[in-house]
This record gives structure tokens, sequence and C-alpha cells, in this order.
């Protein structure tokens, strides 16, 4: 079955822009996180979606927000972005209740300029 | 929260030789810990994972033990071949409630020398 699909892979962005990044789940996953990795921090969660719900979210500002669909598929947007929104952001689906593993996606390069 | 240190950040070994990689956690509610390996420019891979009703695992030359009463936890790998070379994250997980949130170790990078 197909992973989990990010897109776009990469981005380069000027300070003060918005992005909006995408995430499809494994068909039948129901659960989607979101992670921002950078070399001095590793991965840092974001927030967690089960349900078209909000079902956790991380330390990061406001700027950062993120929906979910009703077929699973997930969004992030931050806003107003800054040269230290530079990362990779990882998108990641489960299937609560049958296995806590994560499937990761392979990952949008933001670069802010 | 839950806070998630990981030593040592770097490792370098030798062919054939074992690596041990340690994590500690904080919150004495986490019930899930699964360790994942990343390779240069590819998305992390989950490996091996452990719950906290069980004190070993072990899946051929990766082995996860877990010290509920000290709060770490280990990934031991055996006979290590240069493609094990990559960087390692653990972490782990408060469940209940059904959330899926993991906090993880800021990761060790393992080389193998041929």
């Amino acid at each position: 079955k197909a992973g989990v699909t990010q897109t776009p892979r990469y981005l380069i962005k000027t300070r003060g822009q918005q992005v909006t990044l995408s995430c499809s789940p494994i068909s039948g996953h129901r659960s989607v996180s979101w992670y921002q990795q950078t070399p001095g921090q590793g991965l840092q969660f974001l927030f967690e979606y089960f349900s078209e719900t909000q079902r956790n979210k991380g330390n990061f500002p406001g700027r950062f927000s993120g929906r979910q669909f009703s077929n699973s598929r997930s969004e992030m947007n931050v806003s107003t972005l800054e040269l230290g929104d530079s990362a990779l952001y990882l998108c990641a689906s489960s299937f609560p209740g049958q296995s806590y593993g994560y499937t990761f996606g392979s990952g949008t390069r933001l670069t802010v300029v | 929260g839950e806070n998630v240190e990981q030593h040592p950040s770097t490792l370098s070994v030798q062919e054939g030789d074992s690596a041990v990689i340690k994590c500690t956690y904080s919150d004495s509610a986490s019930n899930y810990f699964p360790w994942y390996k990343q390779e240069l420019g590819k998305r992390p891979q989950l490996i091996i994972d452990i719950r906290s009703n069980v004190g070993e695992k072990k899946d051929q030359r990766i082995a996860v033990t877990l010290n509920k009463t000290a709060k770490h936890f280990s990934l031991h790998i055996t006979e290590t071949q240069p493609e094990d070379s990559a960087v390692y994250f653990c972490a782990a997980s408060n469940t209940q409630g059904g959330s899926e949130k993991l906090v993880f170790g800021k990761g060790t990078k393992l080389t193998v020398n041929p």
C-alpha cells in the first residue's frame, strides 16, 4: 500500500510569507502527527490530529496551525515565516489501537530566506 | 511534560562489534518506547518498540531493554554492519487516552567502520 505522502518535498520562502504543507496518510490511518526536525533540536512535536480533531499540541507559537480533513489528509500552515522556521517538517500516520508505530513521510524541506 | 535524554550523541564502532544506546525518560506514566533509524536524507523508520509491560524485546540483531523503576531503556545492536550506520532516535509516549504523541531524544549518530 502507498506510504505517507507529503507535498511539496522542497520549499523556499521569504521571511514574512506564509506556507501550507500537505500530508496524505496511509489508507485507513486516522491519526496524523506533525514534527519539526532541525539539527540542533532534533524531532519536536507540533500537533496530532484524529478524526478531524486536534488531540494534542506542542510548544510552538500560534503561527503554526494545522487541520485534518474528513479523508484524514492533513495540512499545516505557518504564517509570518521566520528564518528559524527553516527545517524538515515530517508528518506521520498511525492506526490507533492496532499498532502504536508511526509511519513517517519523507518530509517537506522548508528554507526561509 | 515528558523529557527524553539520549546518550551518546555519537558512537563509532568497528564492524562486528556491539553498539548500545541509552535513553532516560522523566514521565513515569509513559508506557510505549519506540526506536527509529534515520539514514542520511531519508525518513525515520521504526526498527523496534517496547511497551511498559515487557522488560526486553529482541528482533534478530537488535534488542531493547526497559527498566521502569529507573526510567531508562536501551537499544542493543549486535554484530554491527556498515549498513547500520545512521542516526538512531529513542522516544517515549503515554498512550493512555489514545494520544500518539512521541517525545524524542536528540539522536545518536552511529558509524560502523568496515
